[in-house]
């Protein structure tokens, strides 16, 4: 069974900085592509950015509306996908969900993590 | 940036047949997927490449369409089908998902 487990949201202020992680179980976590995606309260789904399977070298691909802000990453060892959040706005408050991309849809979804930015 | 657009509401009453629409702004090709999201919950696969159920989901869901038109019917529709409806296309970056659909059951 595949499983997703998001930690690290929570309230910060305005220009900080977070760290989301989410642990990976259930799969090949190498063979496949990992994605963030976030959800303000009421609204639809973003797509921020993912990074690549082993096949494909774990390149990144990032939404031009966080490119520079967010680092994606993960360790292979640990299974474990990172989301690095800098220069936090009000406008980043969602839940963030960590989504397994299998071939070309978004096949697995965390609980997500939420996060605040205010002051 | 792709734009899906959705209807942003419907109601309909159990054992109705219901379609859900999404209008890309350019073609997606057949790269069109469905999600189920309910209230509290994260969103869940129903439908991908436009027409193919995910495994697992009703048969009483179904998708159709290519290019810039898509549709997702729900036949018939039973009460715990109450959720919003998100499309979402990978053909062209950056991925995007429509500003969804929330039906309602009576």
């Amino acid at each position: 069974e595949v499983k997703l487990l998001e930690s690290g949201g929570g309230l910060v202020q305005p220009g900080g900085s977070m760290r989301l992680s989410c642990a990976a179980s259930g799969f090949t976590f190498t063979d496949f592509y990992m994605n963030w995606i976030r959800q303000p309260a009421g609204k639809a789904p973003e797509w921020l950015g993912f990074i690549r399977n082993k096949a494909n070298g774990y390149t990144t691909e990032y939404n031009p509306s966080v490119k520079g802000r967010f680092t994606i990453s993960r360790d292979n060892t640990q299974n474990m996908l990172y989301l690095q959040m800098n220069t936090l706005r009000a406008e980043d408050t969602a839940t963030y969900y960590c989504v397994v991309t299998t071939v070309d849809w978004f096949a697995y979804w965390g609980q997500g993590t939420l996060v605040t930015v205010s002051s | 940036d792709t734009v899906l657009t959705q209807s942003p509401a419907l109601a309909v009453s159990p054992g109705e047949r219901v379609t859900i629409s999404c209008r890309a702004s350019e073609s997606v090709s057949t790269l069109m997927h469905w999600y189920q999201q309910k209230p509290g919950q994260q969103p869940t696969l129903l439908i991908y490449l436009a027409s193919n159920l995910e495994s697992g989901v009703p048969a009483r869901f179904s998708g159709s369409g290519s290019g810039t038109d898509f549709t997702l019917t729900i036949d018939p529709v039973e009460a715990d089908d109450t959720a919003t409806y998100y499309c979402q296309q990978s053909w062209n970056d950056p991925l995007t998902f429509g500003s969804g659909t929330k039906l309602e059951i009576k």
